[in-house]
């Protein structure tokens, strides 16, 4: 079992560009979670998705931010119009669901906007 | 809202000692209670996981304790090493509507030689 697997690992974007973060959750877990991390900060939850369902996005800013977790695929928290305040580690965690069970994180991505 | 706390934010110990650190929750309503570790610049590392229905678990030199009743749970470090050094944290995975892990800020420990 290879664990959850997050593309890149480090990500550098422009002010204005696009950010794409990628998730493969762990063999037979259907449920995915999307963390950021803001340097010397704890995590914060963003996103909670179910396959093809997002379950809770309370965390999720209002704009420029979304995500998907497609019937087939990786998940994806996609970042329109990038700017510095989003440079982060963002971390995606699988879990199998119910809430019983443990959840595995990511390696995570460290995106950069210059 | 559930709110993790963690004390200490950070402590540093001489290598051998034996170390506790402390997690408390606003809200009992959960489902479990995780202690990770994570390294520098890494990604999470899955220590121990406490069902709401146990009082501890034990994995090596590791030993987490949950008392759901009083919102508290403690990670205690037998024989620290060097290689302990890390941030220590701490998360309760709520109940009802949506489930979801919330975390506490960490405590980073370090264990000098």
């Amino acid at each position: 079992n290879a664990g959850v697997m997050q593309n890149p690992r480090h990500l550098v974007r422009r002010r204005g560009q696009e950010a794409r973060l990628r998730c493969s959750p762990m063999k037979g877990h259907s449920h995915v979670y999307w963390y950021r991390q803001l340097p010397e900060e704890g995590l914060k939850f963003m996103v909670y998705l179910q396959k093809e369902n997002i379950i809770d996005e309370s965390g999720m800013p209002k704009e420029r931010f979304s995500a998907e977790f497609p019937k087939e695929g990786p998940s994806i928290l996609r970042i329109q119009q990038v700017v510095r305040g989003d440079s982060a580690a963002y971390f995606c965690a699988s879990s199998r669901g119910l809430g019983n069970t443990e959840a595995f994180f990511g390696q995570g991505t460290r995106l950069t906007v210059v | 809202k559930q709110e993790v706390t963690q004390i200490p934010a950070a402590l540093s110990v001489p290598e051998g000692e034996n170390l506790v650190l402390n997690c408390s929750f606003t809200d009992s309503a959960i489902y479990n209670l995780q202690w990770f570790r994570q390294d520098p610049g890494k990604g999470l590392t899955s220590l121990l996981l406490i069902q709401s229905s146990q009082r501890e678990q034990t994995s090596g030199r590791l030993n987490a304790s949950l008392d759901k009743s009083s919102g508290r749970s403690t990670l205690y470090i037998a024989a620290s090493q060097p290689g302990d050094s890390a941030t220590y944290l701490c998360a309760a995975f709520l109940q009802g509507g949506s489930e979801k892990l919330v975390f506490g800020k960490g405590t980073k420990l370090t264990v000098n030689p």
